[in-house]
């Protein structure tokens, strides 16, 4: 079964600062892999995806994450964090490499000092 | 920008009571999914729905839930008799199927 682990339930730094949030996964294939945000309040935005291709992607809002097969990851990363990046951010990594049936980790709560 | 509207965005409801969230997917959408996260846990995948049927479910959708596409627009998750553990916000989600998943802004379900 897939399974996605976040290590740090929260994380804070200060505003400008650089960001990495770690999402180790655990999938038998070539997963599809996603980072998602959630506002206080908000549902659940899209900042970036990886399905195949270039290991690096770039996401929304100036974060990017990059993939690494041999270490079965997906850290998303910032290099400036803004006061409006607090939230809680989720990976998640899709059934049978695709975007149904998601998996999510546990979340990494993210504050940012002024 | 199209998105997935889900209503209401909060309902308080009685235990043992009937509930319906309802939800609006993105029309050129083909697959449709039911989420729920209970305050400070994992969000936690119920259901999955294309070409009017169940493809997937979890085990935490059992006969208490039940989910429809009573036309062409809505997405329904209907909880029969709620209970305390029932309490989460519920996300609607929508899909091309191998496209990224766009999820509405969730219903926050309340039984008291």
């Amino acid at each position: 079964a897939q399974s996605v682990t976040q290590p740090d339930i929260h994380i804070t730094v200060s505003e400008g600062a650089s960001l990495e949030l770690r999402c180790n996964y655990s999938y038998g294939a070539t997963p599809y892999l996603f980072w998602y945000v959630q506002s206080p309040g908000q549902g659940l935005q899209l900042l970036l995806k990886y399905f195949s291709g270039d290991t690096l992607v770039q996401g929304i809002k100036g974060f990017e994450a990059e993939f690494k097969r041999s270490q079965s990851s997906f850290n998303l990363r910032k290099p400036s964090v803004h006061w409006s990046d607090a939230a809680e951010y989720f990976c998640a990594v899709g059934l049978s490499g695709s975007a149904r049936q998601l998996t999510f980790g546990s979340g990494t709560q993210l504050t940012v000092l002024p | 920008e199209p998105e997935v509207t889900q209503t209401p965005s909060h309902q308080v409801t009685q235990m043992g009571q009937e509930v319906i969230l309802r939800c609006v997917p993105i029309s050129n959408h083909l697959y449709f999914y039911w989420y729920r996260q209970i305050l400070g846990q994992k969000v936690e995948f119920l259901v999955s729905f294309y070409n009017n049927e169940i493809s997937e479910k979890s085990e935490i959708f059992d006969d208490q839930f039940s989910v429809e596409r009573p036309d062409g627009s809505n997405f329904t998750l209907k909880i029969r008799s709620t209970k305390l553990e029932d309490s989460a916000m519920y996300f609607c989600a929508s899909n091309q199927g191998v496209t990224e998943a766009f999820f509405g802004q969730g219903t926050r379900l309340t039984v008291v």
